[in-house]
């Protein structure tokens, strides 16, 4: 069983401030892949960011970056420079189809 | 565009009705994915299939059933065993592994 813990149920952010979102992570897998999705409140499932569980570097996509542990098994976002429009739900999830319970995010005008 | 298409939108059932969720999509990929989403929760994994003419119970797979006749296809019926039927429903699909899950954008059931 594979298990993905989002601590943070709700959490707020300065317009152009940066914000961590985090998220740890349980598997027993050698090879893994980590992801991050942004949900707003349409509803549909917009991907972030990936991480798989043998890159060396942390993953970046545009303001979007990964603070990847693995020792610690955590794989954190990093908003960084948010605007209003990143005020979403952002989900994590570890190979595919295992999520986590998701951080509501609101950037503050 | 390719992409994924979820009909409806919104679907209203009645007590020992069975309902089917479309899901359709154009991108060429093998594998397809329906989740559930309750409020305030993350999704997850009903049913998912790697292939054509195969598919696999994920966590939640009581109540549901689906078939995957064609590779474009992956509709899902919510049968009346299912107690509970009323949340959100996303379907998905993939390529190659470790390439991100594309979504659909969701169908609402609710009963009446």
């Amino acid at each position: 069983a594979q298990k993905i813990t989002q601590t943070q149920p709700g959490m707020f952010v300065q317009e152009k401030e940066a914000v961590t979102l985090d998220c740890t992570y349980d598997t027993s897998d050698q090879s893994y892949g980590l992801f991050w999705y942004k949900q707003p409140s349409s509803g549909e499932m917009i991907f972030l960011i990936y991480q798989g569980s043998y890159d060396e570097q942390n993953a970046t996509e545009g303001r979007y970056s990964l603070n990847f542990q693995k020792a610690r098994k955590s794989a954190n976002l990093v908003i960084s420079a948010s605007q209003l429009g990143d005020s979403a739900m952002y989900f994590c999830a570890v190979n595919q189809f295992y999520f986590g319970t998701g951080t509501s995010l609101t950037v503050i005008p | 565009d390719g992409g994924i298409t979820q009909s409806p939108k919104y679907l209203f059932r009645k007590e020992g009705q069975n309902v089917t969720l479309s899901c359709e999509q154009n991108l060429n990929h093998d594998a397809m994915y329906w989740y559930r989403q309750d409020p305030g929760q993350g999704l997850r994994l009903i049913y998912y299939s790697q292939i054509v003419n195969d598919f696999q119970k994920g966590d939640i797979a009581e109540g549901y059933s689906v078939s995957r006749e064609k590779k474009e296809s992956f509709p899902l019926t919510v049968t009346s065993a299912q107690k509970n039927p009323t949340a959100f429903y996303l379907c998905a699909s993939r390529g190659q592994t470790h390439q991100p899950q594309h979504f659909g954008d969701g169908t609402r059931l609710s009963i009446l």
